[in-house]
């Protein structure tokens, strides 16, 4: 079945420095969504990339997606405190009956 | 517009105990999901209904789980029995459609300690 890669499983940063968080797919996705969940709190959904080569931003985050649609990355400039929490990313390989399969998520701590 | 329900939000129970959980999504939202957080890990889809019938549940265990969701709306997850493995957080989620993996919304998942 369909799997998906999270890496760092962890990342310690300074509050200001920048942060990446790596994703990729076994199989070609139709599309990727990416999620955040606060400590204690339930996944919220950020962003959904579906076009080869996408890139969008938010603010402080840009999120890209893989010319093949089998890898996406999430960068944050400048971290805040605000920031931290574990971040996922969800990829849906399409046909209708196929949920999304969720990577294991990076934990991003931010250190003062 | 009011998020997604779930309730109880905490239980213990011990082993080869029955448990029940409840959800009720967004108004509207065709789609509805079930998925098993255990720490440290992503959400893993155990069930997706689109409406009242079941889209995917190729991840349930089909020998101690079972699923429902009368009339399209509510919908209630069971285990039957429980096993010390089952620890974990279950999140209901729902979306407008399944097609094009539409946002999810998350509910504020029901935490299942088995002892």
């Amino acid at each position: 079945g369909q799997q998906v890669m999270q890496i760092p499983q962890y990342q310690h940063v300074q509050e200001g420095e920048d942060f990446t968080t790596y994703c990729n797919s076994s199989t070609t996705l139709s599309n990727i969504q990416w999620y955040k969940q606060r400590p204690g709190g339930h996944p919220v959904f950020l962003i959904q990339l579906v076009k080869s080569g996408e890139v969008k931003k938010q603010k402080r985050l840009t999120f890209q997606f893989g010319e093949a649609k089998k890898n996406s990355s999430l960068h944050i400039t400048a971290t805040q405190t605000t920031d931290v929490g574990t971040y996922f990313c969800a990829g849906f390989s399409g046909g209708g009956a196929d949920g999304l399969t969720f990577g294991k998520g990076t934990h991003l701590i931010i250190q003062p | 517009e009011a998020g997604v329900a779930q309730s109880p939000r905490y239980k213990i129970i011990e082993k080869r105990q029955s448990v029940a959980f409840w959800c009720n999504p967004i108004s509207g939202h065709a789609t509805l999901y079930w998925y098993q957080q255990i720490l440290g890990q992503g959400p893993k889809l155990l069930i997706q209904f689109q409406n009242n019938g079941v889209v995917d549940d190729s991840q349930l265990p089909k020998d101690r789980f079972s699923a429902e969701r009368l009339k399209g709306v509510d919908s209630t997850l069971k285990i039957q029995p429980a096993k010390l493995e089952d620890s974990a957080v279950y999140l209901c989620a729902s979306s407008l459609r399944a097609e094009w993996a539409y946002e999810q919304y998350f509910g504020p998942g029901t935490r299942l300690t088995v002892t």
